[in-house]
């Protein structure tokens, strides 16, 4: 079952901030958050692993409760080139116990930066 | 330039052909995956690998296979194909295979099924 982000949509003016969410009804080893603009591919922006590790852009923030299988992706001081859809994709424990790579993708969190 | 490269960048083809997209990982990547984005169901996981060997599998009809050689590079095979076929297919690679693995994602393979 995917993830559910919140909001949809999101409309800013240069320099505001924002915060996308993602929500899983399953236990989650990580979450990975990623940006696509349109037309292109997702771009890497962030992993939050389950035990606290992150990894990923200096100016990017995100945190991970493990207890309520929830995470967030901060955006502060938010520049044009910040538009886009935003992804966070989960990796689930599978029933046979091995969780490798499999990412299971949200439905995207569009977000549209004016001057 | 995320240094994981796909061909070709745009497909046309009729309803029950097969087609061939080829993705290379980045140098040092061990594993790759292949997903499917389409406006209705998103950004879909398909199928994981790892030095060659089959990881995990999403949601991939039969009539898709794929496959990774000895030089890493990974094929995915769609045959039969159908109007809902008409997607944007990603190849991603990774050092390993892991959920601690960051995941870089190639430029896609257009696919355009008439």
């Amino acid at each position: 079952q995917q993830p559910v982000q919140s909001p949809q949509a999101v409309i800013l003016r240069e320099g505001e901030d924002a915060v996308i969410n993602c929500s899983s009804s399953k236990a989650l080893y990580s979450v990975h958050w990623y940006r696509q603009k349109h037309g292109e591919a997702p771009v890497f922006l962030m992993i939050l692993l389950k035990g606290g590790e992150q990894k990923g852009h200096e100016k990017i923030s995100a945190s991970f409760n493990e207890k309520k299988q929830q995470s967030s992706l901060y955006l502060t001081a938010s520049q044009l080139s910040y538009s886009g859809t935003y992804f966070c994709g989960s990796v689930n424990l599978n029933a046979g116990g091995t969780s490798y790579g499999k990412l299971t993708f949200g439905q995207g969190t569009i977000l549209t930066v004016h001057p | 330039d995320s240094g994981v490269t796909q061909t070709p960048k745009h497909l046309i083809t009729a309803t029950g052909q097969r087609v061939t997209l080829r993705c290379s990982p980045r140098s040092g990547d061990l594993s790759v995956y292949w997903y499917q984005q389409s406006l209705d169901q998103g950004l879909q996981f398909l199928i994981q690998y790892y030095n060659g060997e089959e990881r995990a599998k999403g949601n991939i009809l039969e009539r898709f296979s794929a496959q990774q050689f000895p030089d890493l590079h990974s094929e995915l095979n769609l045959s039969s194909l159908e109007l809902g076929d008409s997607a944007l297919y990603f190849c991603a690679s990774s050092v390993a295979g892991d959920y601690y693995n960051e995941q870089f994602f190639g430029p896609g393979t257009r696919l355009t099924v008439l």
